[in-house]
């Protein structure tokens, strides 16, 4: 069965702490694409990052990383330097190749708040 | 900026009340979908249109009627809600699978639905 677990329900740090934002997932699909979305209290949801199952390579954005682990089924998020804006709640979401098109399988996400 | 706009960004209506959600993009995409999220929870797949096709219903009442104009356009005819139909809706658009779409979705700021 497929599902994504964002253990850290909220998570209260202060400006320029660095912060990492765990994801776990489960898939039986040996090609599936996993992703991070922000959303800001606007409502939008703002796409961070996708991978694929079949590129473990780590990537840095800016103060923005991401660790992506096959063998232990993890997805994380690192923010550096945090800072005020970076205040959302953030999703992690799974998407398996043999799934339905747009269905994406969420986390039930990780509030981060930053404080000045 | 988002490129997937949503009108209206708020709306209160009565349980006997007809209204549209309209949506709109203009980055080619040829799928569109509709999600619906309750406060403090992830966005749950409502409806998927490819080629302005509905592909997908996720076993949505029928109070809920999606529409595809054309490729830029999408609506949900909303009739005969109920309370706990409040929530936020959310469209969103991407490639088509199949078409080297790895599944990354573009979401709109979401309206913001009260049924009273």
């Amino acid at each position: 069965a497929q599902k994504v677990t964002q253990a850290q329900t909220e998570i209260s740090v202060v400006e320029k702490e660095d912060v990492t934002l765990d994801c776990v997932y489960e898939t039986r699909d040996t090609t599936y694409y996993l992703f991070w979305y922000k959303q800001p209290p606007s409502g939008e949801l703002v796409f961070l990052i996708r991978r694929n199952s079949f590129d473990e390579q780590n990537e840095i954005s800016g103060r923005y990383s991401w660790n992506f682990q096959k063998s232990t089924s993890s997805f994380n998020f690192t923010i550096t330097a945090s800072q005020v804006v970076d205040s959302a709640v953030y999703f992690c979401a799974l998407s398996e190749a043999g799934g339905s098109q747009g269905n994406l399988i969420f986390g039930k996400g990780t509030k981060l708040s930053v404080k000045p | 900026d988002t490129e997937v706009t949503q009108t209206p960004k708020h709306l209160v209506m009565g349980m006997t009340n007809k209204k549209s959600l309209k949506c709109e993009q203009h980055m080619g995409h040829r799928a569109m979908y509709w999600y619906k999220q309750k406060a403090k929870k992830p966005p749950e797949l409502m409806f998927v249109y490819s080629y302005e096709k509905l592909s997908i219903n996720e076993s949505v009442p029928s109070r809920f009627s999606p529409e595809c104009p054309n490729s830029s356009l999408l609506n949900l005819h909303l009739h005969a809600l109920q309370p706990e139909d409040s929530a936020l809706y959310l469209c969103a658009s991407s490639q088509v699978f199949g078409t080297g779409n790895t599944g990354e979705l573009f979401f709109g700021e979401g309206s913001r639905l009260t049924v009273l």
